[in-house]
């Protein structure tokens, strides 16, 4: 079956490392997002790609970064982790709508990060 | 900007019940509006996504309706069980662009 995963699911690091969340999907889906999920704020857009060498940020991109080398990867790099990127951090990926086809998001099953 | 709300935050019912949850939105220049349930710890599933040229969709015990025009959603849940608990959210895509905007959530718990 067709699947999204991230790794690792739980990481705790320090104020200033760099950090990378991977999120892989085997649904062939060229749209890919990551999301964070924070009490108060909902889930808020960091960056999104709509297939193999685009990437676009989101809402909340500063401090983040994201490559897209192939259709089932993208990953989301902290380039210096800060407190206040402690959060959940979800990667969805949909299918390209097409003549008002479905366009249904699949997530992953999250990331908890902890910046100390 | 687009902004989405969810009214109630939290909601409380016996098992049995029939209820509504509502998702608003400011902008009614949207392509579909999706709604998702998340389990606690969990990710979210998608349950519902309604066109924007659609009126409602049905997946079981639950109905989606759309009202492009007042800016609002509702989800009708049927018969509601304790296995319906989890946090419910909407989220709408634009016309003019292609991401997702969320809404808060409402935090549904069906007592048995």
């Amino acid at each position: 079956d067709a699947e999204i995963t991230q790794s690792p699911r739980h990481k705790i690091t320090e104020t200033g490392r760099q950090v990378t969340l991977a999120c892989h999907q085997t649904w062939n889906h060229n749209n890919m997002f990551w999301y964070r999920q924070d009490l108060g704020h909902g889930l808020r857009l960091i960056h999104y790609s709509y297939g193999v060498h685009d990437t676009n940020k989101g809402e909340v991109s500063d401090g983040y970064s994201v490559s897209r080398s192939n259709t089932e990867d993208l990953p989301l790099t902290l380039e210096s982790a800060a407190s206040s990127q402690t959060s959940v951090y979800f990667c969805a990926s949909s299918d390209l709508p097409r003549g008002g086809g479905t366009d249904t998001q699949y997530f992953g099953p999250g990331t908890r990060l902890t910046v100390l | 900007k687009q902004e989405v709300t969810q009214i109630p935050a939290a909601l409380s019912v016996p098992e049995g019940e029939n209820l509504v949850l509502n998702c608003s939105f400011t902008d009614s220049a949207i392509y579909n509006l999706q709604w998702f349930r998340q389990d606690p710890g969990k990710g979210l599933t998608s349950l519902l996504l309604i066109q924007s040229s659609q009126r409602e969709q049905t997946s079981g015990r639950l109905n989606a309706s759309l009202d492009k025009s007042s800016g609002r959603s509702t989800l009708y849940i049927a018969a509601s069980q304790p296995g319906d608990s989890a946090t419910y959210l909407c989220a709408v895509r634009h016309n003019y662009g292609q991401n997702f905007v969320f809404g808060p959530g409402t935090r549904l718990s069906v007592l048995p």
